[in-house]
Parts: structure tokens; sequence; C-alpha cells
């Protein structure tokens, strides 16, 4: 367990609105990623940080933005919403040469 | 783009046999591979990883092979369990930088 919480665990949206995840973790590492998992693909990157305000886009960034205003918390932004947009949305951080994940969030845009 | 891939999306086994899954990768600049287990429900967990300058490493019932002339790794789990079902992903990491490429992942079942 690498203190990885991610909230909520589950929501249902409508398309056109916006949403945020939130990852928080209480070990101050400095690497943290935000991926996607979706049937028939392994998980995608979407976005990570290298550090507060350290931000950088990942292989299916479109339509996300994030934030890291503080080392603990990780924030994946939907701008708005799109059904091509749910799935299974994985945090995780980076320790060593391992990344440690949390428990996921399954988001639903109808 | 390059990308890391599965043999055999599912795989059933007995319990007690041992289980192989594969993983073929083709990005050649990769110096760092990994292992995750998946049960249902809850996030990728590590399992054991090997570095491009080993050809073998082993872990309690597990051992991880690679064999980079043809870009392929493996896993084998010894006396596979029930508790091992799951799905277990490959993945790969280019030196020197912290983003890994998952594999899609092959489904572990064993058969009581």
């Amino acid at each position: 367990d690498a203190g990885i919480t991610q909230s909520p665990r589950h929501k249902v949206t409508e398309t056109g609105t916006p949403v945020t995840l939130r990852c928080h973790q209480t070990e101050n590492h400095r690497y943290m990623y935000w991926y996607r998992q979706d049937p028939g693909h392994g998980l995608r990157l979407i976005h990570y940080s290298y550090g507060v305000k350290d931000t950088d886009k990942g292989e299916v960034s479109d339509g996300y933005s994030v934030s890291r205003s503080k080392t603990e918390d990780f924030l994946l932004t939907l701008e708005s919403a799109t059904s091509s947009q749910t799935s299974v949305y994985f945090c995780a951080i980076g320790r060593d040469n391992e990344q440690f994940f949390g428990p996921g969030t399954r988001l639903t845009v109808l | 783009g390059e990308s890391v891939g599965l043999h055999l999306p599912t795989l059933s086994v007995q319990e007690g046999d041992n289980s192989i899954i594969n993983c073929a990768y083709s990005n050649s600049a990769s110096d760092y591979f990994i292992w995750y287990k998946q049960e249902s429900g809850k996030g990728p967990q590590f399992i054991i990883d090997i570095r491009s300058n080993m050809d073998k490493r082993q872990g309690q019932r597990v051992t991880v092979l690679l064999n980079k002339t043809v870009k392929h790794l493996s896993l084998q789990i010894a006396a596979t369990q029930p508790g091992d079902s799951a799905v277990y992903f490959c993945a790969e990491r280019p030196g020197g930088y912290q983003k890994v490429t998952f594999g899609i992942g092959t489904k572990l079942q064993v058969i009581p």
C-alpha cells in the first residue's frame, strides 16, 4: 500500500459537464500519473507530473487537463465530458523504478 | 508507434501447474520491464521487474525471462494457486524516463 487514494470511486455524469477526479498520496512522491483503462487497450497515460506545477502530456491527453498545486494531490479534469471518456481511471505514483496504483475511479458519461 | 503486446488474451491452468504468460515488445530503447497483476476491481499491483542487462530474475514463485534478441518477455508462475487468478500486464519503460507503456493484458484462470 503506497498510501494512494482516489475520489470519487464511482461517478455517473452527463455529456458536456465538467468532472474532476482527485488523487491523493501520503508519501510525498515526486512523480504522479493518470491513466485510463479500457477493454482491448492497455493502461494509457493521460498526463503525468514530475513535481508541483510541473506536468506533461501522455499519449491520450486530448480532452483532459491536470493540476498539481501540492505534492500530495494530483487532479484530473474533464472540461466537458464525452461518452468516449467513460472509463476506469487510475492514478499512480512513481517510487524508485516502480509505479504504485490507486484503487481506480469508474466514470460513466451518459 | 511502438507498443507492448501479449500473445494470449486468456490462459487457463490447473491448480498446482506452472503458468507461463508471454509478452512481445517492440521498443528497442526500453531498458526496464515490469509485470503487473490486476485483480478484479483493483488497481494493478507490481509483481516483478527486470533490467535489459539481465535475462532472468526470480522472485517468490515467479520468474521473469527476457530475450532481447527476439524482444520477448515471459512471466512464469510456479505451482499456480486460485489466488493467482487475475489479469497480468507486461510493461516497458524507455531508459531514463518514468513513463511506462503497458500491454493489453492476459487473463489467467486457475481451475481448482
